[in-house]
């Protein structure tokens, strides 16, 4: 069965680099995405990497992929306080009549002035 | 959150009685689904939809159903509502893979808080 973890927490200072850390279990995995979750909002789409891919460059925002050990991380240059959030990965796999999202519980991270 | 509503974005109720919420959408997507979200969970799949009264049950549907007519709205009914219902919920769409939005990427609506007394 599918399981995606992540650690709970994360605190960084202001101007340094964040990474936030993930594992999912089923290989079969299509894309794989990261979602931010600001309080009392929705989620909304950061990036995505296909499984085909090692790293993705999105202004300050890196995903690196490790499908070996089926480890995925995200990168947040320069963190600044407003990206102060819950950060979620999810794996994508084909369920039943229509690709199904698998998500972590979430990390939440804290930037520090 | 552009184009996905969510209503009631607020609701409490009573134990016992039944709650109905509504996702509506302007992008003409295909798929929609309906998650919930409770601390230490992440977001755990309702039900799901593929197509104008096409659903299917996700992870978690017991205590749940719900109802397509028509493209853009997509309602999750609890048919008797109880305290371990009470979540905050969800909305998601997505185009169908291969189209021209390329991925099976999921966008949320701005979620429903519900409190189930």
């Amino acid at each position: 069965g599918e399981d995606v973890e992540q650690s709970l927490f994360l605190s960084v200072r202001e101007g340094d680099s964040s990474v936030i850390n993930c594992t999912y279990t089923d290989s079969s995995s299509t894309y794989l995405y990261w979602y931010k979750q600001e309080p009392g909002a929705g989620l909304q789409l950061l990036t995505y990497i296909f499984s085909n891919m090692d790293m993705k460059q999105d202004q300050r925002l890196t995903v690196l992929l490790n499908k070996k050990d089926k480890h995925l991380s995200l990168r947040i240059a320069d963190t600044q306080t407003g990206d102060s959030a819950i950060y979620f990965c999810a794996e994508s796999l084909l369920s039943g009549s229509a690709r199904q999202l698998t998500f972590g519980s979430g990390t939440q991270l804290t930037v520090l002035p | 959150d552009a184009g996905i509503t969510q209503s009631p974005r607020h609701k409490v109720t009573e134990t016992g009685t039944p709650v109905t919420l509504r996702c509506h959408q302007t992008e003409n997507h295909r798929y929609m689904y309906w998650y919930r979200q409770d601390p230490g969970h992440g977001l755990r799949l309702i039900h799901y939809s593929y197509g104008v009264k096409d659903t299917d049950k996700g992870e978690v549907s017991d205590g749940y159903s719900v109802s397509r007519s028509k493209t853009e709205d997509f309602l999750l009914t609890l048919e008797s509502a109880t305290s371990s219902q009470t979540s905050v919920y969800f909305c998601a769409i997505s185009d169908a893979p291969g189209t021209a939005s390329g991925t099976d990427t999921q966008y949320f609506g701005p979620g429903t808080r519900l409190t189930v007394l």
